[in-house]
This record gives C-alpha cells, sequence and structure tokens, in this order.
C-alpha cells in the first residue's frame, strides 16, 4: 500500500502570501494518479486538481500543482480569504485509493 | 444539476448494522464508478470503497474488509454500503463520490469530483 505523507501539517500565512504544500508517497506514482483536494469546515472535499498537474473545472489558475515519481506540490500562488481549508492530497493505484493526512492553511 | 445525497447514518449501538444510501441525480449514473470515504471526528480522510459502474467489480480498503459490502442498484440510480458488527471507531462521516475518468497524454485518469453532503455514523452504547 502507497502511503502519502503531507507537510507540513500546519501552514500559517496571511492573506496575499504564497503556500506551498507538499505531499510525498512511499514510493513512485504515477503523475496521472495523483490529485488534490480543499476541504472547509462543515463540507465535502472538493476536487482542486487530478493528474498531478490539471486544474478541476472551475478552479482558480492561482492554484496550481507539480510533481513526478515520490514528490508533489500543490501552490497558492496568492491566498484569498477563502483558501484557507484543509488540502489534501490523493492517489489510485489499480482501483485502490489512499489519502495523506491533510494540510491545514490558516490565517496568521 | 449534479447531485448525490447521503442518507441511513445514525446513532447505532456497538455490534448493530447499517446500510448507509447515496441518491444520485444530474448524470448517468450507470457510466461511472463510486465511491465511499469517510472522515472520523476531527480527522482526515479515509478511502473505505469503490464499485465500478456496472456493480460487478469492488474494492476495499484492506483495514476494512469483511464488515463492510459496497453494491448499487442502477435502476435506481442509488449506491450502497452495508456496515455490520459496527464499532466505535467507525463513528464518522460517510461520503459518497462519482469517479470520473480523462485521457492525459494519452492515457486515462481517475479521481473523484462529484462528492455528497455525507451521512453521519455515531457508534455508541
Amino acid at each position: 500500500e502507497i502511503v502519502l505523507t503531507q507537510s507540513p501539517g500546519t501552514l500559517s500565512l496571511s492573506p496575499g502570501e504564497r503556500a506551498t504544500l507538499s505531499c510525498r508517497a512511499s514510493r513512485s506514482v504515477s503523475g496521472r494518479s495523483l490529485l488534490w483536494y480543499q476541504q472547509k469546515p462543515g463540507q465535502a472535499p472538493r476536487l482542486l486538481i487530478y493528474a498531478a498537474s490539471s486544474r478541476a473545472t472551475g478552479i482558480p489558475d492561482r492554484f496550481s500543482g507539480s510533481g513526478s515519481g515520490t514528490d508533489f506540490t500543490l501552490t497558492i500562488s496568492r491566498l484569498e480569504p477563502e483558501d484557507f481549508a484543509v488540502y489534501y492530497c490523493q492517489q489510485y493505484d489499480t482501483s485502490w485509493w489512499t489519502f495523506g493526512q491533510g494540510t491545514k492553511v490558516e490565517i496568521k | 444539476e449534479v447531485e448525490l445525497l447521503g442518507s441511513g447514518g445514525g446513532l447505532v449501538q456497538p455490534g448493530g448494522s447499517l446500510r448507509l444510501s447515496c441518491a444520485a441525480s444530474g448524470f448517468p449514473f450507470s457510466t461511472y464508478g463510486m465511491s465511499w470515504v469517510r472522515q472520523a471526528p476531527g480527522k482526515g480522510l479515509q478511502w473505505v470503497s469503490s464499485i465500478s459502474n456496472s456493480g460487478t467489480s469492488t474494492y476495499y480498503a484492506d483495514s476494512l474488509k469483511g464488515r463492510f459490502t459496497v453494491s448499487r442498484d442502477n435502476s435506481k440510480n442509488t449506491l450502497y454500503l452495508q456496515i455490520n458488527s459496527l464499532r466505535a471507531d467507525d463513528t464518522a462521516v460517510y461520503y459518497c463520490a462519482k469517479h470520473f475518468v480523462v485521457v492525459v497524454a494519452g492515457a486515462r485518469t481517475y479521481g473523484m469530483d462529484v462528492w455528497g453532503l455525507g451521512t453521519t455514523v455515531t457508534v455508541s452504547s
């Protein structure tokens, strides 16, 4: 089973700042199988990024994904007030799915 | 509008059983695979189970095999999750999610693009 480790656990930033979130896999994964989701309190997760770097429909271009192999990154170029949330990476491997433990982006 | 509406959660005693439902609308349900994902209070997301569009293939997280059964009724546009021998650590919000498939660089890629609001299961005596 592939384990995804996200860092940092919490990121304290101010609106307008850049956020860089990391997701590391326990072994190499296909970039096509790496996704990112955003979750706000009391809400269901929302798909942000699929195939490591493709933005989902309606996702602003301040969100970008990159990476390959075992190291993947979600970048929010300029934080807006609505971006403060928890972010999860996810991967699938022949119909089995795993999530990272999440990174909370909080207002500093 | 594409929508998933989960139901069937509630307060159950340890050892009990529950069947969760997820009613789909706004898309051709029988075309897409589906998943259940749960979230314990204050914790992260945990994939529980997936089912193919036809229902012939099912998949479970290794740690949950044996007590969980996923199924679907394409004539009713509904996904189900049967949970038996409930334990306190099954307490969570259970989300259903629709799969999507796109072709990226000539190869299929998958994800979960629509999520239900979630139904809460509480296991307690």
